[in-house]
């Protein structure tokens, strides 16, 4: 079974903090994604990766980075965390074999509190 | 450009009762269509897909949802409900590489 593990279940950090949120895959896929899911506004990607080092903005990339060094590892980075970006962080991976058509797998997600 | 439309946020039921979680679409290209289901405090598992050929697919546990391109729908079902299946079901489009997420459906299973 594939794996996604995010480092954190919940996080509690300051206004202003630089916040890492980290997140593995062991099924050497070559795609990962991270997205925030908020109530009623379901899942918005904020940046996704198709390799190491690559990295594609998504809809909302606002007020992040990310950073793939390896395959298996991708990380998402508030730079100055503020208030509104509270939320649950999900990190996903797929498989590129064919390009599309592949379904994606999930962390658990880390929820995260700005204070 | 894509778009999912999950015509219902919250949809309550009673136990061995059916439901349909309804899903639209929007794509300008051929799509692919998935189900996820979100149980509480863990991310979201695939339910099913559909990628070609029969136009009815099924899960492991009951749920089906059927492709229908003249309505741009992929609507769920399933014939009778437990209270295990109390979730959140998102329905997802791809056709252009990233997929597009529904804003999620909770289903919400009484006894």
């Amino acid at each position: 079974d594939v794996k996604v593990t995010q480092s954190s279940r919940y996080l509690v950090k300051r206004t202003g903090e630089k916040v890492f949120l980290e997140c593995v895959q062991d099924m050497d896929h070559e795609n990962m994604f991270w997205y925030r899911q908020d109530p009623g506004l379901g899942l918005r990607l904020i940046y996704f990766s198709y390799d190491v080092k690559m990295k594609e903005k998504g809809d909302i990339p606002e007020g992040y980075s990310v950073s793939r060094e390896k395959k298996e590892r991708f990380s998402l980075i508030l730079e100055s965390a503020s208030t509104n970006q509270t939320s649950m962080y999900l990190c996903a991976s797929s498989w590129a074999g064919q390009r599309y058509s592949q379904p994606q797998h999930f962390g658990d997600g880390t929820r995260l509190s700005i204070l | 450009a894509q778009s999912v439309t999950q015509l219902d946020s919250q949809v309550p039921v009673f136990e061995e009762a059916p439901v349909e979680l309804r899903c639209n679409y929007s794509s300008s290209v051929s799509v692919y269509l998935f189900w996820y289901v979100q149980y509480p405090n863990q991310g979201l598992q695939l339910l099913l897909k559909y990628l070609s050929g029969s136009t009815l697919v099924k899960s492991i546990n009951g749920f089906e949802a059927e492709f229908n391109k003249s309505q741009t729908s992929f609507h769920l079902r399933k014939p009778s409900v437990h209270i295990s299946d109390t979730a959140e079901y998102f329905c997802a489009v791809e056709g252009s590489y990233i997929p597009t997420f529904g804003r999620g459906t909770s289903l919400i299973v009484h006894p």
